[in-house]
């Protein structure tokens, strides 16, 4: 039962930043923010999490609201390669360890 | 990042055999492990915990003496298709976790004829 809500498909120039939005407004204190992605035909692939400060890295950025019920992960600039379905996952990492359930995701299109 | 690899990458067979797909953590020891299913457009579903040493838990909905797990070692657990379907056709996806994160397999496409 996903707790993340996503919009189903976006589109972004390449060289552009893409902005994907995720609403999980029933949020716990404990819970952390993941991003996957999943190229077609592959395994999801790890982007970034975070719990509520805002993250970077080499592939993206991660903002989350003060509230903590919405984020959005930022791909500062989009490559064709970035096209894939993209994946807001909530899940409570304070035992070590978590099962990542996923919903429905946002398909990105990065076009020319 | 750690690196989980399956094995085969796809395979074809016939309707009532059965098929074995591995998962494996490379370069770290993963007492737990997840199988995931993933139909054409459609997210992945959750089908089972495999655990070191233990029974695995299923899923609500997924039948554990159709879908054998055994989680022999801490770098490899077994998913097995027994008597596949056509209608068991779909990719599936391992993970496991290292340090707190999920790694995940690249998968294997079942066809079954």
């Amino acid at each position: 039962d996903a707790k993340t809500t996503q919009p189903t498909s976006m589109d972004c120039a390449e060289g552009r930043a893409a902005n994907l939005p995720c609403n999980h407004s029933t949020i716990s204190g404990n819970e952390y923010v993941y991003w996957y992605r999943q190229i077609h035909s592959q395994g999801p692939q790890y982007i970034i999490h975070g719990l509520k400060n805002n993250e970077t890295n080499e592939m993206a950025s991660l903002i989350i609201t003060e509230d903590r019920k919405s984020s959005t992960l930022i791909l500062p600039h989009a490559t064709l390669r970035d096209t894939a379905v993209y994946y807001c996952i909530v899940s409570d990492a304070s035992g070590g360890s978590y099962i990542p359930t996923f919903g429905r995701g946002t398909s990105l299109i990065v076009h020319p | 990042g750690a690196v989980v690899s399956q094995h085969p990458s796809w395979v074809i067979c016939k309707s009532g055999t059965s098929v074995k797909i591995e998962c494996r953590s490379l370069d770290f020891q993963a007492t737990t492990m997840f199988w995931y299913r993933q139909f054409p457009k459609q997210s992945l579903m959750l089908m089972a915990t495999s655990n070191e040493g233990s029974k695995a838990t299923y899923e609500q909905g997924v039948e554990k003496d159709k879908f054998l797990i055994n989680h022999a070692s801490l770098t490899l657990s077994t998913l097995t298709v027994t008597s596949a379907h056509p209608e068991d056709s779909s990719f599936y996806i391992c993970s496991a976790s290292d340090l707190g994160e999920q790694f995940f397999g690249p998968g294997t496409r079942l066809t079954v004829l």
